[in-house]
């Protein structure tokens, strides 16, 4: 079947650092994708992995790892406008994307 | 660039009734998604379209939904004999051929009373 998981909520404080995992199983994988959403928004690109290893692009950081079924969104330097859901979603093979149901993350003084 | 465009973006509808989203992707995309969003869920894939052909449709899509591109740019999204289970976010999303990188619209919130 197919199955994505990431922890429904995480709180951490403004200035540090914070760690979002995600596991998947799908039926196909072409990718996995990093979106963040606020609320009431529509979801916004943050990154791609295609390749096992870390991509870094500023704050954010993602990194694959494909035998285990395995991401994470690395976020630094925490800001309070970084308070969103974060979407972690595979693409499978042809055109269909899987996403997980989202962290929460809210970002505290 | 002006971004994916949908319209509109809230309907409120009685149970029964049919309604039609639009949806303008960014102009030279020829990919298009729709999704829909529940409270505290990510977007279900519904269908894709590669210009005016629908490629791919979920099984999620009932026979009382329909989704079309007639030209290969904007799309429209219809519900037949809307239920309480119908109310959601519906999302639509665009993309360049060869680019994974989805761009998504603001939504259009459907409410069925």
């Amino acid at each position: 079947g197919q199955n994505i998981d990431q922890p429904t909520e995480m709180t951490a404080t403004e200035g540090a650092i914070v760690q979002i995992n995600c596991t998947y199983q799908t039926s196909g994988f072409n990718g996995l994708f990093w979106y963040q959403q606020h609320a009431g928004e529509a979801p916004t690109f943050l990154s791609y992995n295609v390749l096992d290893g870390l991509e870094e692009k500023g704050r954010f950081s993602s990194f694959l790892s494909r035998s285990k079924g395995y991401s994470y969104l690395l976020l630094k330097e925490l800001q309070m406008k970084d308070s969103a859901s974060y979407l972690c979603a595979v693409k499978e093979g042809g055109f269909k994307t899987i996403f997980g149901a989202g962290t929460r993350l809210f970002v505290k003084a | 660039d002006t971004g994916v465009s949908q319209d509109p973006r809230h309907k409120i509808t009685k149970r029964g009734q049919n309604v039609t989203f639009r949806c303008d992707p960014i102009s030279e995309h020829n990919r298009l998604y729709w999704y829909r969003q529940t409270l505290g869920q990510g977007p279900e894939f519904l269908t894709y379209f590669q210009n005016e052909a629908q490629l791919e449709k979920s099984r999620l899509l009932s026979d009382r939904f329909s989704a079309e591109r007639p030209k290969g740019s904007f799309s429209t999204l219809e519900i037949q004999r809307t239920e309480q289970g119908d109310s959601a976010m519906y999302l639509c999303a665009s993309s360049l051929e060869g680019q994974p990188k989805q761009y998504f619209g603001p939504g259009t919130r459907l409410t069925v009373t």
